[in-house]
């Protein structure tokens, strides 16, 4: 199956600053998502984006499927944007399941 | 209804006994995903269903669970004779079509078993 590698693992950034996470995956793939888990559990789609650029509001993601990695940027992060940040992959003829990656916890300190 | 319903919320049971977990995915999506998340590990995929396809039920770990989709909807999850690994967060997840739209989770169903 379709391996999906995420880094960093672990963030700690001050309220305000910009970071970026990466995605990996290891073949080709028609569908990749980012999602966001609070601290509470809850998963939250952030975007659809098995390639090119989407922005929405401080969040940004770009994915570059020729050479199989996505990034999603987080601009003047807030302590609301604390928790973990899971990227996912599928493919057509794959069974269109989405492989999850390991997800990068962030952790914003006010 | 308006967003993926999951109940319980939370569930305890002693090993050996059977669990029901039900999910109710968002009105019109076709597409409903099972997950299963141990503490502080990824998502691990169990069973997708499609319309009125058969399930793909490629990431089932053993014979002791099952799942059903009755009338294109409401979807069950079922473990036998529970045992302790399978405590874990539970997740329902809906999708409009094949695999190529957006996922929506629901809130989970935390599972401990004693």
């Amino acid at each position: 199956g379709i391996q999906v590698e995420q880094s960093p693992p672990d963030l700690i950034l001050q309220e305000g600053a910009n970071s970026t996470l990466r995605c990996n995956f290891s073949d080709s793939v028609n569908n990749l998502q980012w999602f966001h888990q609070n601290p509470w559990g809850q998963l939250i789609n952030l975007f659809y984006i098995p390639s090119g650029t989407k922005q929405n509001g401080r969040l940004s993601a770009t994915t570059v499927a020729t050479e199989r990695y996505s990034l999603l940027y987080i601009s003047s992060s807030q302590t609301t944007d604390s928790g973990v940040y899971f990227c996912a992959v599928g493919r057509r003829n794959a069974g269109n399941m989405l492989t999850f990656g390991g997800g990068t916890r962030l952790m914003v300190k006010p | 209804g308006a967003g993926v319903s999951q109940s319980p919320s939370n569930k305890v049971t002693e090993k050996g006994k059977d669990v029901e977990l039900r999910c109710d995915p968002i009105s019109g999506h076709t597409a409903l995903y099972w997950y299963r998340q141990s503490l502080g590990q990824g998502l691990e995929f169990l069973i997708y269903f499609q319309g009125n396809s058969a399930p793909d039920k490629s990431g089932l770990p053993s014979d002791r669970f099952s799942a059903e989709r009755t009338g294109g909807s409401v979807s069950t999850l079922t473990i036998q004779r529970t045992q302790q690994e399978d405590s874990a967060v539970y997740l329902c997840a809906s999708s409009l079509d094949r695999g190529v739209e957006k996922l929506f989770f629901g809130s989970g169903t935390q599972l401990s078993v004693l």
